[in-house]
């Protein structure tokens, strides 16, 4: 069955106190990795698609890769204002996409 | 400015009510979705769309309803078969052939008093 798992449920970081948050998949023939962040009582923000085992991007003090059984998004030196759900998802045809239940950061000056 | 709207932002509805939510899309995108978003849990997809006048069924269809009449407009029913219809609503577009990711909408939040 496909789905996607992430971990931790929530994280609580200090400022400045590197992390990464993990997605499982089983999405069977994956096309595309897709993250979001998604502040309370919004719509999640596109952040990365990653299509492929070893491709990584970056924006700001965020870093998506992908490897083929899982993905990490990596929170380099994080600010209070980086607090959010992160969300994963994944689709093998790009008409579907199969979210995880997300990691809530808590980030603390 | 381009976008995906939602309204309205909260609504209240009675048990036996059916209501509708609205979304509509400016960015000319060809595929449109419908997901419910409950605490805890990831998003589960309700209905999309890929063309005008075409929609298909997603994981958790039953006690909702859809139509695709206009590329921009995708609107979403809540009958009163959906048992527990108290849920955040979120709205997603995606380019269709022309690209993969979604975009959402701001979200409705429904709560059945």
């Amino acid at each position: 069955e496909d789905q996607v798992t992430q971990s931790p449920e929530a994280l609580r970081l200090q400022e400045g106190e590197s992390s990464s948050l993990n997605c499982s998949y089983t999405v069977s023939g994956l096309r595309g990795l897709f993250w979001y962040r998604q502040d309370p009582g919004k719509g999640p923000e596109f952040l990365f698609t990653l299509y492929s085992a070893g491709e990584e991007k970056e924006k700001e003090r965020l870093k998506a890769t992908l490897t083929k059984k899982e993905s990490f998004l990596h929170i380099t030196a994080p600010k209070p204002e980086d607090s959010a759900t992160y969300l994963c998802a994944a689709s093998y045809n790009f008409n579907k996409f199969y979210f995880g239940s997300g990691t809530k950061l808590n980030v603390k000056p | 400015d381009g976008g995906i709207t939602q309204s309205p932002k909260y609504l209240f509805r009675k048990e036996g009510q059916n209501v509708t939510l609205s979304c509509e899309q400016n960015l000319n995108h060809d595929a449109m979705y419908w997901y419910r978003q409950d605490p805890g849990q990831g998003l589960r997809l309700i209905y999309y769309s890929q063309i005008v006048n075409d929609f298909q069924k997603g994981d958790i269809a039953e006690g909702y309803s859809v139509s695709r009449e206009k590329k921009e407009s995708f609107p979403l029913t809540v009958t009163s078969a959906q048992k527990n219809p108290t849920a955040f609503y979120l709205c997603a577009s995606r380019p269709g052939l022309a690209g993969d990711t979604q975009y959402f909408g701001p979200g409705t939040r429904l709560t059945v008093l």
